[in-house]
């Protein structure tokens, strides 16, 4: 079948770095998506990985590994905003997005 | 550009009653989408559409039937509502279904049936 994995909810103070991670199994693969989304409202695009290694937006980078099924979503300088549910999602054979169930992520000043 | 819009926002149905979801994108995009999203857990993929005239089921289609008449509109019917399709309810668009196909969300219907 096919199965997405990230922590459910993680904690990290302001101005710190944080780490997501997400491991995905799925019939075939072209890509991964990371989305946003606040509490309430539509998740909201922040990055698509395809090839592997790390691509740079500003304070949140996104890194994959296709070898080992596995990608993460870097956050830097945390800010009380960053506050939201991040959503790992891999593109199975079919084109069709595959959706983890998100991970709460915490901002404690 | 208004993005994609979705009508109602909130609606309470009782059991066995139906209505429908409507869900509208000016961006010209081919791709449009239904999810569901339960408390917890990650969007369900009901149906989608790669252009007028053409839908498919996802993973979850069960009670519910889709049309697309233009490539604007996307509505979502549901028929003898139960309360197990109590969720919030995402539409969404991309402009292909390859390659870097992100996906623009609307803001939402949040449905209980009770």
């Amino acid at each position: 079948g096919q199965n997405i994995d990230q922590p459910t909810e993680m904690t990290a103070t302001e101005g710190a770095i944080v780490q997501i991670n997400c491991t995905y199994q799925t019939s075939g693969f072209n890509g991964l998506f990371w989305y946003q989304q606040h509490a309430g409202e539509a998740p909201t695009f922040l990055s698509y990985n395809v090839l592997d290694g790390l691509e740079e937006k500003g304070r949140f980078s996104s890194f994959l590994s296709r070898s080992k099924g596995y990608s993460y979503l870097l956050l830097k300088e945390l800010q009380m905003k960053d506050s939201a549910s991040y959503l790992c999602a891999a593109v199975d054979s079919n084109y069709q997005l595959i959706w983890g169930a998100g991970t709460k992520l915490i901002i404690k000043p | 550009n208004a993005g994609v819009t979705q009508t109602p926002k909130f609606r309470i149905l009782k059991i066995g009653q139906s209505m429908t979801l409507q869900c509208t994108q000016d961006m010209n995009h081919n791709y449009m989408y239904w999810y569901r999203q339960d408390p917890g857990m990650g969007l369900k993929l009901i149906y989608y559409s790669v252009g007028a005239g053409i839908t498919d089921k996802g993973e979850v289609p069960n009670g519910y039937n889709v049309s697309r008449s233009t490539t604007e509109d996307f509505p979502l019917r549901l028929e003898l509502a139960a309360p197990s399709q109590t969720s919030v309810y995402f539409c969404a668009s991309s402009w292909k279904g390859r390659d870097n196909n992100e996906q623009f969300f609307g803001p939402g219907t949040r449905l209980t049936v009770l």
